[in-house]
Order: structure tokens, then C-alpha cells, then sequence
């Protein structure tokens, strides 16, 4: 039973320039959450999207969006990067209907932007 | 963004001690949780916990969930060298629109053969 799977591991971008990330979830979950981590930090939360649509948000800018297809994956875009956007993005997935369960996180997409 | 108070920040002990980290909140929450993060990886849970006043354990792993709902502790009985790594907390409120996670600060842990 596959996990989450997060593509690509690591990406290289330079400021201004677009990107976006992969995430597919663990079997049976429906629900996927983005969070990104600073060096040193705990992960923030992005957003999470459940049924196709943005269920919630954190206090990140609109440069950050996001998508959920039918089969329950997920992308993250950024757009216009900073180069303060350098960090781990981790996708997690959940049960909607399971809230009180810890979710399963992926690896994370290692992106640096110079 | 929030962040939840995590200590210490980072603990450096012998093989066979025991540890232990605790995290605080402002605010309440539904549920508290324990991670564990190696390099390179995602966070692992260890343990969720969902009642106040509760005490849960996972193997040599023990937390409780404080009586007002604002912290938590973790503690590690007999450390050995696979514990190293970075300890997160994380509080979750549920029910309405939310029921994201909150992070705390990480506790890196060091232990030495």
C-alpha cells in the first residue's frame, strides 16, 4: 500500500519563474494539505483541498494555488518566486470524515530558488 | 505564521538516557499530536492524543495531553541512537471550517553511542 508520493524530490528555479509540484495521496485518503517547511522550522500550513475545491487556507499569498483532481491528486503552484519561497513543500493526506487522525505525509519536494 | 512553543529546542544526551520535550499554546486544541522527522523525510507520527488529561504510549514513547488543553509533553524512556532526529508537536482544532495543523518549533534530538 503505496504512502503518499511526492514528485519531483528536489527542483532548482530562479526568482520570477513559475513552478509546480505533485502530490499523490495515500489509498483511501481524500483529502490533501500542503504545508511548507523553512530551514529550521515546523511546517505551515498552505492550504487543503477536499472534493475538488480549496477548503481552507492559511496566511500565504495568492501566488500559491492549488488544484485537486478526480482521483484525489494534487498540485501546488507558485507563481513569480521569491527566493524566501526555498523550502520543503510536504503534501499530507487525510480522511475528511477522520478529522481527529493525524495525516500521512510524503517526503517532500525540496525547492530552492536563486 | 503560528508556531507553538516547543521545548528545548535541542538536547544532546547519552545512549540509555531518558528525554524529555514539551510544548505549549495560547490557545486550545482538540487533539495533540507527536512527529518525528529524519533528514530528507516527511514527519512520521508517533502519537495522537484526544482527550484531555489523557496519557498514551507508544513503546519506549509516553505523552500526555494537558487538562487545559493548551500543552503537551513527550517523553522517550531509554534512548537509543535511531531516536535521533527532529520532534515536532502539532495541535489540531476540528469541526466548522478548519482542522488544520498547527506545528511547534521542533526539538532536535542528539544521542551519543
Amino acid at each position: 500500500d503505496a504512502g503518499v508520493t511526492q514528485s519531483p524530490t528536489h527542483l532548482i528555479k530562479t526568482r520570477g519563474q513559475q513552478v509546480t509540484l505533485r502530490c499523490s495521496p495515500k489509498s483511501g485518503h481524500d483529502t490533501v494539505s500542503w504545508y511548507q517547511q523553512a530551514l529550521g522550522q515546523g511546517p505551515q500550513f498552505i492550504f487543503q483541498y477536499y472534493e475538488e475545491e480549496e477548503r481552507q487556507r492559511g496566511n500565504f499569498p495568492d501566488r500559491f494555488s492549488g488544484h485537486q483532481f478526480p482521483n484525489y491528486s494534487s498540485e501546488l503552484n507558485v507563481n513569480a518566486l521569491l527566493l524566501g519561497d526555498s523550502a520543503l513543500y510536504l503534501c499530507a493526506s487525510s480522511l475528511a470524515l477522520a478529522e481527529a487522525y493525524g495525516y500521512t505525509f510524503g517526503s517532500g519536494t525540496r525547492l530552492t530558488v536563486v | 505564521g503560528q508556531q507553538l512553543n516547543q521545548s528545548p529546542q535541542s538536547m544532546f544526551i547519552q545512549e540509555g538516557e531518558d528525554v524529555s520535550m514539551n510544548c505549549t499554546s495560547s490557545s486550545i486544541f482538540n487533539t495533540w499530536l507527536w512527529y518525528k522527522q529524519d533528514p530528507g523525510e516527511g514527519p512520521v507520527l508517533l502519537i495522537a492524543l484526544y482527550k484531555a488529561g489523557e496519557l498514551t504510549s507508544n513503546g519506549r514513547l509516553t505523552a500526555q495531553f494537558g487538562i487545559t488543553r493548551k500543552d503537551s509533553f513527550l517523553n522517550i524512556s531509554a534512548s537509543i541512537p535511531s531516536d535521533v532526529g527532529i520532534y515536532f508537536c502539532a495541535g489540531q482544532r476540528y469541526g466548522g471550517a478548519t482542522n488544520k495543523l498547527i506545528f511547534g518549533t521542533g526539538t532536535l534530538l542528539a544521542v551519543q553511542p
